[in-house]
């Protein structure tokens, strides 16, 4: 199985901040990432896939970036609703897994 | 509308088996794969396994391999996911979720989550 180290776990920040988690991989995956928003007491949403492409609805100020083994997601100007839990997933072979997960919270 | 709506929260006692099911619509079921995800409390997510409800073609973790059955009907759009023998363990939120493409894929659709109790 592939491990996937994601960081931070916590991360406090500002309403109009611009932030960035990382995760990153025990081997190559190419571009086959994606990452999720989950808010408390809510199903996960995908905001990018396939390393770098928006989900359709998703706002412009979400971005993702990376390729093999390094990737990162940024959040360009952080609004208040996007304090939230926010997780990395490989799909590049079996079994799919989940990073740890990053909680962005109100600084 | 695409979505996928869960059956309710359950409260089942160790030893005691459980079905719990995600129903699509607004779409082709049988073109996408439909896949199982775990939350423990307080934790993160754990892929579990896939289906295709096509022709029932399906994918465990082998973390949940022979630990729980994924199963689908198509003639009324709905998997499953089902335990002959529940354990405190598998006390978690279950979440279904539509496979944008591949069986290797992102989800894109996921059902409102069930809640799965087990306590004596």
């Amino acid at each position: 199985a592939i491990w996937m180290t994601q960081s931070p776990s916590l991360l406090s920040a500002s309403t109009g901040d611009r932030v960035t988690i990382s995760c990153r991989m025990s081997q190559g995956i190419s571009s086959y990432l994606a990452w999720y928003q989950q808010k408390p007491g809510k199903a996960p949403e995908l905001l990018i896939y396939a390393a770098s492409t928006l989900q359709s609805g998703v706002p412009s100020r979400f971005s993702g970036s990376g390729s093999g083994t390094d990737f990162t997601l940024t959040i360009s100007c952080l609004q208040s609703e996007d304090f939230a839990t926010y997780y990395c997933q490989q799909y590049y072979s079996f079994p799919p897994t989940f990073g740890q997960g990053t909680k962005v919270e109100i600084k | 509308e695409v979505q996928l709506v869960q059956s309710g929260a359950e409260v089942k006692k160790p030893g005691e088996s459980l079905k719990i099911s995600c129903k699509g619509s607004g779409y082709s079921f049988t073109s996408y794969w439909i896949g199982w995800v775990r939350q423990m409390p307080g934790k993160g997510l754990e892929w579990m396994g896939i289906i295709y409800p096509g022709d029932s073609d399906t994918r465990y973790s082998p973390s949940f391999q022979g630990q729980v059955t994924i199963s689908a009907d198509k003639s009324i759009s709905t998997a499953y996911l089902q335990w002959s023998s529940l354990k405190a363990s598998d006390t978690a939120m279950y979440y279904c979720a539509r496979l944008q493409g591949a069986a290797l894929d992102a989800f894109d659709i996921w059902g409102q989550g069930t809640m799965v109790t087990v306590s004596s």
